[in-house]
């Protein structure tokens, strides 16, 4: 299982700013990426699934990021508004395993 | 269509009492995993199940856990002698491909 960390662990952002927040994880054996947003009380819901170097997805104001090299993915958030309040969670899985290994998460409160 | 299902949606239960936890993953996802999250920790791995293959058990804790898939789809984890460290989010998964769909969870309490 993978050791993958995402900071901060927690961040209040204004209506209408943008933000970013930060996974990392082994880039030794990696295979893909997963973001997730897991909003209170729903089930979490699949935003990016990422496994090449340099990799960008976008979903309407969110966008992702991915360096393999160095072991890190950014997750951005354009123009918060507050139905962008979640928690958002990172996964990395290795090359042949199944298995995701996820970080604590990033909650995202987005303030009226 | 459905997404994966779990029930209940919350259990509390007394120290010591054993739980049994249900999901319904979607129809035609042969693979199945059961997470738990505690308290400021990440999504923990449990176990996996995929079609009729031997299920992947090394995320199990304790031998007080135990989960089983019926007829490669219905799976229940099952708790015994429930302890307050086993308190959190229990949640499922089922995949056909690279993306897991998870359901909303069960959150554990025990008192």
């Amino acid at each position: 299982i993978l050791n993958v960390e995402q900071s901060p662990q927690s961040l209040h952002v204004q209506e209408g700013d943008s933000t970013n927040f930060t996974c990392s994880f082994p880039s030794s054996n990696f295979y893909a990426l997963h973001w997730y947003r897991w909003e209170t009380a729903k089930s979490p819901e699949a935003l990016f699934v990422m496994t090449l170097n340099g990799d960008e997805k976008k979903k309407g104001r969110i966008s992702a990021t991915l360096n393999t090299k160095e072991g890190y993915s950014y997750l951005y958030i354009k123009g918060s508004q507050p139905e962008d309040s979640a928690t958002y969670l990172c996964a990395s899985s290795g090359s042949n395993d199944y298995k995701l290994s996820f970080g604590a998460g990033t909650t995202v409160t987005v303030r009226a | 269509g459905a997404g994966v299902s779990q029930s209940p949606s919350n259990k509390v239960t007394e120290k010591g009492k054993d739980v049994e936890l249900r999901c319904d993953p979607i129809s035609g996802h042969t693979a199945l995993y059961w997470y738990r999250q505690s308290l400021g920790q990440g999504l923990e791995f449990l176990i996996y199940f995929q079609g009729n293959s031997a299920p992947d058990k090394s995320g199990l804790p304790s031998d007080r856990f135990s989960a089983e898939r019926t007829g490669g789809s219905v799976s229940t984890l099952t708790i015994q002698r429930t302890q307050q460290e086993d308190s959190a989010v229990y949640l499922c998964a089922s995949s056909l491909n690279n993306i897991q769909y998870f359901g909303a969870g069960t959150r554990l309490s025990v008192l």
